[in-house]
């Protein structure tokens, strides 16, 4: 299995709602990401994961809260989001640096 | 810090025409390059990758690319498009070492194949 699986693929809430976005891969990887993607923009990295502990946090808002439950699964849990937080929202994983970086297919996220 | 400048936001072609389109990086360490293509309302592919070794990186649909390192350039180039390889093309860059996977994307190319 050399792929990463993002569910939903595409998720509306409004701006009180609480939802989670799913994330998962089988490749063995040891480092797993969010990333957020504006339309016509590069990815930005969110949040990296390495041995299921959080290592990287982008000074990314408290309303988005990452999980890692174990060394194939992500979530990202989302509370109280902004119209602005409407992206494509995308996954990753990697063996290190220089394994490559396979990404999911994305969540896309509208919040109203 | 690394940082990635790809020089052209868009790049129109015509089908079966050569293209290249230009990446240059910016790092105080070894790092590692890669080319990724992202299709509309899709995630990001692969392409190819620069780790070590040969300068010039064979990748899939026909791209290549090849890490200059005195011009600190990654350019990457295909002989003759099609109008399926239009889509946005990403740089991007790590580190080679350390325990920082941290990926740094460019801006981004727009490549148009019109017929």
């Amino acid at each position: 299995d050399t792929e990463v699986t993002q569910t939903p693929k595409h998720l509306v809430m409004g701006m009180t709602n609480k939802k989670s976005l799913k994330c998962e891969q089988h490749m063995g990887h040891r480092a797993m990401y969010w990333y957020k993607q504006k339309a016509k923009k590069p990815p930005e990295l969110m949040f990296v994961y390495s041995y299921e502990k959080l290592s990287i946090n982008e000074s990314v808002p408290s309303r988005f809260s990452p999980e890692c439950p174990n060394s194939s699964l992500l979530n990202l849990h989302l509370h109280a989001l902004q119209p602005e937080d409407s992206a494509l929202y995308l996954c990753a994983s990697s063996q290190g640096a220089g394994g490559g970086y396979t990404f999911g297919s994305g969540t896309r996220l509208t919040v109203v | 810090a690394q940082s990635v400048t790809q020089l052209d936001s868009q790049v129109p072609v015509f089908e079966e025409a050569p293209v290249e389109l230009r990446c240059n990086y910016s790092s105080s360490v070894s790092v590692y390059l890669f080319w990724y293509v992202q299709y509309p309302n899709q995630g990001l592919q692969l392409l190819l990758k620069y780790l070590s070794g040969s300068t010039l990186v064979k990748g899939i649909n026909g791209f290549e690319a090849e890490f200059n390192k005195s011009q600190t350039s990654f350019h990457l180039r295909k002989p003759s498009v099609h109008i399926s390889d239009t889509a946005e093309y990403f740089c991007a860059v790590s580190f080679s070492g350390g325990s920082n996977y941290k990926l740094t994307f460019g801006k981004g190319t727009l490549l148009t194949v019109n017929p």
